[in-house]
């Protein structure tokens, strides 16, 4: 089936710097992208939408200056976490869908743990 | 907008036993997909079992089965012969026909499995 890979998996960085987050679809193209957060013991969280070639969807309540998402190719999109603070901590997942048959089908990233010292 | 409910934030049951989740969602539209996925503790989301609403028959994988009321908004899901990898976080989620392909998804129920 189709592979969707995050990197890091695991990420520990200072308050105040930024991170990027990699989601890669590896044998499909996804002109869109889905970017969550998950807090322990919680469901996902929708932040935003990334469309290849435009500008992302962000959900409400989320910052669009915190959380740069940028989908750079129909395989590629980056989430960047500027200037971290300690609540940013958390894991993000990333899904693609699956535009051919079945199109319900949505791939799910492992996951990235981010902590903010 | 449209909503779903998980109200069990955990259950158990007994290895080889069966188990029923409850899911209930909100919706206006006439069309949509419904699914289950299950989270392990590695945190990977894996797709258990998947309905589309236009389908009178209950879907159905293996061990998973789904009793899906359309009229009722209800999309539980049963486990039977439970076994010790069975235990997982456990979402329901809703996809609207369309374009976005957004999940929306249900709070999760914490399911243990007791050997």
């Amino acid at each position: 089936g189709a592979v969707v890979s995050q990197h890091p998996s695991w990420v520990i960085c200072k308050s105040g710097t930024s991170v990027k987050i990699e989601c890669r679809s590896l044998d499909f193209q996804a002109t869109t992208m889905f970017w969550y957060r998950q807090f322990p013991k919680q469901s996902l969280m929708l932040m935003a939408t990334s469309n290849e070639g435009s500008k992302a969807t962000y959900e409400q309540g989320v910052e669009k200056d915190k959380f740069l998402i940028n989908h750079a190719s129909l395989t590629l999109s980056t989430l960047t976490v500027t200037s971290a603070h300690p609540e940013d901590s958390s894991f993000y997942i990333c899904s693609a869908p699956y535009a051919g048959v079945p199109s319900y089908e949505q791939y799910f990233g492992p996951g990235t743990r981010l902590t903010v010292t | 907008a449209q909503t779903v409910t998980q109200s069990q934030p955990e259950m158990s049951v007994q290895e080889a036993e069966t188990v029923t989740l409850s899911c209930t969602y909100d919706t206006s539209e006439s069309d949509y997909y419904l699914f289950w996925y299950k989270q392990p503790p590695s945190r990977q989301m894996i797709l258990v079992i998947r309905q589309e609403a236009y389908k009178q028959q209950n879907a159905t994988e293996n061990r998973f089965s789904v009793n899906f009321q359309k009229a009722a908004k209800s999309f539980s899901l049963k486990i039977s012969d439970s076994q010790l990898g069975d235990a997982a976080m456990y979402f329901c989620a809703y996809r609207s026909v369309g374009a976005t392909n957004k999940l929306i998804f249900g709070t999760g129920t914490l399911l243990a499995v007791q050997p």
